[in-house]
């Protein structure tokens, strides 16, 4: 089972929105609303964002909302601020014996 | 307030074995299935393995199978990696994280423990 793809890096300027897609194939993100997005700052745990493609836990900022199509989900992050500079990683359920897969993480730059 | 507290890492040979434990509180830790994921250093999350409420259901990455086995007890509220025939691979921040309810992520993680294999 392969590793999904997110791009490496993503920045933008506070107040701006971004989005970081997260592409898999069919036998993961597209045969699943099971994809969740995690935010990792430098030396911590990861912290769930999002869970079954858009649903926001309790106390996770609605600034940042999530989506699919087809094979590729995205994280959307609006109105940046400087606190939300961090690596971000997608996972889907896969439905294999690796029962879930992580992207590579991008990390995200506030200029 | 939901805690998950790994131990157990360190430096160890090749070929060598380590037990990792995670110690959890602030939740009926019996109703919830529970994960290891793992992080090499500057590397990206892997998924290890995660075992179901009564122990019953255990499921593992490929790269370990034959060589980790995960456990619980459930009156201790403990989790446990057992992890055997280590390689300079397996080098990681191995983090301890609790399945959410609605199933396939993780709602609750802890702070992770290294393991290094080198000689």
């Amino acid at each position: 089972q392969s590793a999904l793809t997110q791009p490496a890096s993503v920045s933008g300027s506070p107040g701006q929105s971004i989005t970081i897609s997260c592409t898999g194939t069919s036998s993961d993100v597209g045969g699943y609303n099971y994809v969740s997005w995690y935010q990792q700052h430098p030396g911590k745990a990861p912290k769930l964002m999002i869970y079954d493609v858009s649903n926001r836990p309790s106390g996770v900022s609605n600034r940042f909302s999530g989506s699919k199509s087809g094979n590729t989900a995205s994280l959307t992050i609006s109105g940046l601020q400087a606190e939300d500079e961090a690596d971000y990683y997608c996972s889907s359920y896969t439905g294999s014996s690796t029962l879930v897969v992580f992207g590579g993480g991008t990390k995200l730059t506030v200029l | 307030e939901v805690q998950l507290v790994e131990s157990g890492g360190g430096l160890v040979q090749p070929g060598g074995s380590l037990r990792l434990s995670c110690a959890a509180s602030g939740f009926t830790f019996s109703s919830y299935w529970m994960t290891w994921v793992r992080q090499a250093p500057g590397k990206g999350l892997e998924w290890v393995a995660n075992i179901k409420q009564d122990g019953s259901e255990k499921y593992y990455v490929d790269s370990v199978k034959g060589r980790f086995t995960i456990s619980r007890d459930n009156a201790k509220n403990s989790l446990y990696l057992q992890m055997n025939s280590l390689r300079a691979e397996d080098t990681a921040v191995y983090y301890c994280a609790r399945d959410n309810l609605s199933g396939w992520n993780f709602d609750y993680w802890g702070q992770g423990t290294l393991v290094t294999v080198s000689s």
